[in-house]
Parts: C-alpha cells; structure tokens; sequence
C-alpha cells in the first residue's frame, strides 16, 4: 500500500485553467505538506497544515490554496494557472505529535504542464 | 533557507563506502539531522536521522561529531542504485518543516 498517494501523476493543461491535485495519507498522520519543485531542481515548501492551523510560505502566490477535507487529504488548487507554475508537485506527510523526532514521508510527485 | 552546507557533488566507486559530510554549525541542542535521497524525479525518500549519538539502519549510518556541528551519512557498499541527490535537513519551524537546500550529487561509478 502506497502511505502518501498523489492523483495524478501527470497534468497537462492550459494557461488561465483552474487545477487541484489531490494527496492522501493512510499513516494516520496529522501534519501534511504541499512542495514545489522546479526545473532548476530546487525542493521548496508551499505549505503545511497541522490540526487545521495553515503556515503558508509567503513567497507562494495566493492563486494557490490547500484545502483538507479531512486528517488524511490534503489537496492542492491552483486557480489560473501561469506558465511559471509548470513544475514537479510534492505532496508529504508527518507524525507531529512526537515532536522533532519523526520523519516525513513524501509521495511520488504530480508533474504539472501549462501550455 | 536550509541550514545546512553539503558538497555540490561527490564521486564513489561502486562496491566502496560513500561517505557524504554536512555541515550544520547553527544546530541547537534539540534539534535533529535528517538525511534524505531523491533519484531522478521521484519523491525524496528518508534515509536516517539522528540527535547526538551515532545511528545505523539498513540503508546507512549516520555519524554526528560530538559538537554536533557536522555530520557524514556513510553508505557502506555503494550500488549503481544509489545514484541521488542526497540531503542533509534540520528541519524548521520547532522541527515541523523539511527544508531541502541543493544537497549533493552522489554518482556512483561502475
């Protein structure tokens, strides 16, 4: 079983389009994460959400909004989406009530294409 | 910005151990080091991390200096498959986010 599925895998789509790529979790973790990376290869966090309290990386445009339904999904919408949002997205995962000792775990990434 | 320096890039002899040094001389007394890999495009996956004492899985071993300012993720008999870009993570925010810098190339040559 997979413990951090992202849908889909790839996603080709137009400018201006609205888009959500979806994550779940089965590891009964409470603390989920969106990353970006793009074509320079530069792992950068967008978000993490933890019991419903959202830290937002402030560089990321508010065009993007995670939205989690439950403990277990943490969805990522993109609205209008721009050439520059073309890039590989990470969804992660982490037990965060034992503090700093846990590890996150991260999915297999959706590869995101506006044309 | 992560607070980690780590070699762009290494070379390793297939069959011989990779040993991948990280500096992280701002590391607070509670703070723990992660290593974590990424081959081509996948999604990073976890390698070990460690406090203070030294720690061995089944992938590598971590050594953490006693100052705790640097470290060395030793990967015992490199394979063609271990072929990564490796990084070294503190993790910010109270310990909540990974965040990843450019971390080292590793190839690993047949």
């Amino acid at each position: 079983d997979t413990a951090v599925s992202q849908t889909p895998k790839y996603l080709v789509t137009q400018m201006g389009n609205d888009k959500s790529i979806k994550c779940e979790q089965n590891l009964g973790h409470d603390t989920m994460y969106w990353y970006k990376q793009d074509s320079k290869k530069f792992l950068k966090i967008m978000f993490s959400y933890n019991n419903k309290e959202l830290i937002i990386n402030e560089t990321v445009p508010n065009r993007f909004s995670p939205k989690s339904p439950d403990k277990a999904h943490l969805n990522l919408h993109i609205n209008s989406l721009e050439l520059g949002d073309s890039a590989v997205y990470f969804c992660a995962s982490r037990r965060g009530d034992l503090g700093r000792n846990t590890e996150a775990f991260f999915g297999q990434g959706t590869r995101l294409t506006v044309v | 910005d992560a607070k980690t320096t780590q070699p762009p890039s290494m070379d390793c002899a297939e069959g011989r151990a990779a040993n991948l040094p990280c500096n992280h001389s701002t590391i607070s007394g509670n703070e723990y080091v992660y290593w974590y890999r990424q081959i081509h495009s996948q999604g990073p996956q976890y390698i070990i991390h460690g406090l203070k004492n030294n720690e061995t899985n089944e992938m590598a071993s971590l050594i953490i200096t006693e100052d705790r300012k640097s470290s060395t993720l030793i990967l015992p008999h490199a394979t063609l498959r271990d072929t990564a870009v490796y990084y070294c993570i503190v993790p910010d925010n109270y310990g909540q986010n990974f965040v990843f810098g450019p971390g080292t190339r590793l190839s690993v040559l047949p």
